[in-house]
């Protein structure tokens, strides 16, 4: 159980270009879902809390017109990368956190951008 | 505010050997605390986290993690190294309620045969 999925796990674009990326919980109801972005051999930096039916939290430093996240439903979270270019190249990772264990968090498998 | 620092971007251990990854943390409030594992081009994978129970806690592939609050530690540690054990591995605290986790810079572990 407690299974997050992420699609698509690997995509390339063209610069100024958007790219959507969807986070699933597949076999729970998650209030908050949370987005990170890991460059190479680095630690996860967190982007954005995203709580269903609410504006998303964005950290310092995140561009909100960047990087537009939508939470409509429990159980799904999209981030878009509006006008990629390649310095949003990246791993990007969303977790989720069930409504009952708000102390859990679970992983996505992440999705590669590379950005031409 | 709160923080994580991770001892060592590098270890290296032998197969069969004890394995120790140190974790330090900065928290203004009671934290909680997890290990994760990361294998290449994968997301994370939760090891073990403390929630202030007990504070020695086991995980899973026979890890462990003692929370040292007088030291502000909370190190990982496994008895015997296995090859698959090979991964990177990430520290990360939290307020009570999880939310808003701050991951350390993350310790590469290697198993040498």
């Amino acid at each position: 159980g407690a299974v997050v999925s992420q699609h698509p796990s690997w995509v390339i674009c063209k610069s100024g270009t958007s790219v959507k990326i969807e986070c699933r919980s597949l076999d729970f109801q998650a209030t908050t879902m949370f987005w990170y972005r890991q460059f190479p051999k680095q630690s996860l930096m967190l982007m954005a809390t995203s709580n269903e039916g609410s504006k998303a939290t964005y950290e310092q430093g995140v561009e909100k017109d960047k990087f537009l996240i939508n939470h409509a439903s429990l159980t799904l979270s999209t981030l878009t990368v509006t006008s990629a270019h390649p310095e949003d190249s990246s791993f990007y990772i969303c977790s989720a956190s069930p409504l009952d264990r708000a102390d859990t968090q679970y992983f996505g498998p992440g999705t590669r951008l590379t950005v031409l | 505010a709160q923080s994580v620092t991770q001892l060592g971007s590098h270890v290296s251990v032998s197969e069969g050997a004890l394995v120790l990854l140190r974790c330090n943390y900065s928290s203004s409030v009671p934290p909680y605390l997890f290990w994760y594992v990361q294998y290449p081009n994968q997301g994370l994978q939760l090891l073990l986290k403390y929630t202030s129970a007990a504070t020695l806690v086991k995980g899973i592939n026979g890890f462990e993690a003692e929370f040292k609050k007088s030291e502000t530690s909370f190190h990982l540690t496994k008895p015997s190294a296995h090859m698959s054990d090979a991964a990177e591995y990430f520290c990360a605290v939290s307020g009570a309620g999880g939310f808003k986790t701050i991951f350390g810079a993350g310790t590469r572990l290697f198993v040498k045969a």
